[in-house]
């Protein structure tokens, strides 16, 4: 079965500063691969998707993350930090004909201004 | 256009209690799938609904059931309440062929006393 692991569990970073939450995943089979956001009190959003082709995916408000087969890592990444950045942060995978989307214990990443 | 919409926002019941938990999915959308996310983890898949019918199911009890009506609106419905399913419960919905791609709701909390 597929799972994610998140290293961290809070990261904070300076206003202006390169973000960057790990995210490791385990599949048997190629993998979807997901980033989303949760804001306090509200729902998830996405951020962005790997499913195929290119393995550097961009996604809203300045994020991107790299599919790195031979590591296992899809790590978010941008490249400065604003203080609307600062929410909870969870990596996600689907494999294969599996619709149980699995998603790791999330991020808290704080912005300190 | 409408999000998918939850309700209610919050719920407070009581140990040994039934509950029922509703959701309208995007406008288009044909599947819904619930999630209970618990303070401080990610979200953890219940079960997936598209045609009325269980798709997929995670790794929860017989307690927790849900309903699809044919406009694609959705219950989650959990008997003989526990501290434990105290949660934000999310619903999100998505095309069947398409489970890659789902938007959420803004979830219900659920408080068990």
């Amino acid at each position: 079965a597929q799972s994610v692991t998140q290293l961290g569990s809070h990261v904070s970073v300076s206003e202006g500063a390169l973000v960057l939450l790990r995210c490791n995943y385990s599949s048997s089979v190629p993998p979807y691969l997901f980033w989303y956001v949760q804001y306090p009190n509200q729902g998830l959003q996405l951020l962005l998707k790997y499913t195929t082709g290119a393995t550097l995916v961009k996604g809203i408000n300045g994020f991107e993350a790299e599919f790195k087969k031979s590591e296992t890592s899809f790590h978010l990444t941008k490249p400065s930090a604003h203080m609307s950045d600062a929410a909870e942060y969870f990596c996600a995978v689907i494999s294969g004909n599996n619709n149980d989307m699995r998603f790791g214990a999330g991020t808290r990443l704080t912005v300190k201004p | 256009d409408a999000g998918v919409t939850q309700s209610p926002t919050h719920l407070i019941k009581t140990r040994g209690q039934q509950v029922t938990l509703r959701c309208s999915p995007k406008s288009g959308h044909d599947t819904v799938s619930w999630y209970q996310q618990a303070l401080g983890q990610g979200p953890q898949f219940i079960f997936q609904y598209y045609e009325e019918e269980e798709r997929q199911r995670g790794n929860f009890p017989d307690r927790f059931s849900g309903h699809q009506f044919p406009n694609y609106s959705s219950e989650l419905n959990v008997n003989a309440l526990l501290l434990g399913d105290s949660a934000l419960y999310l619903c999100a919905s998505s095309l069947v062929a398409r489970t890659d791609t789902q938007y959420f709701g803004p979830g219900t909390r659920l408080t068990v006393l």
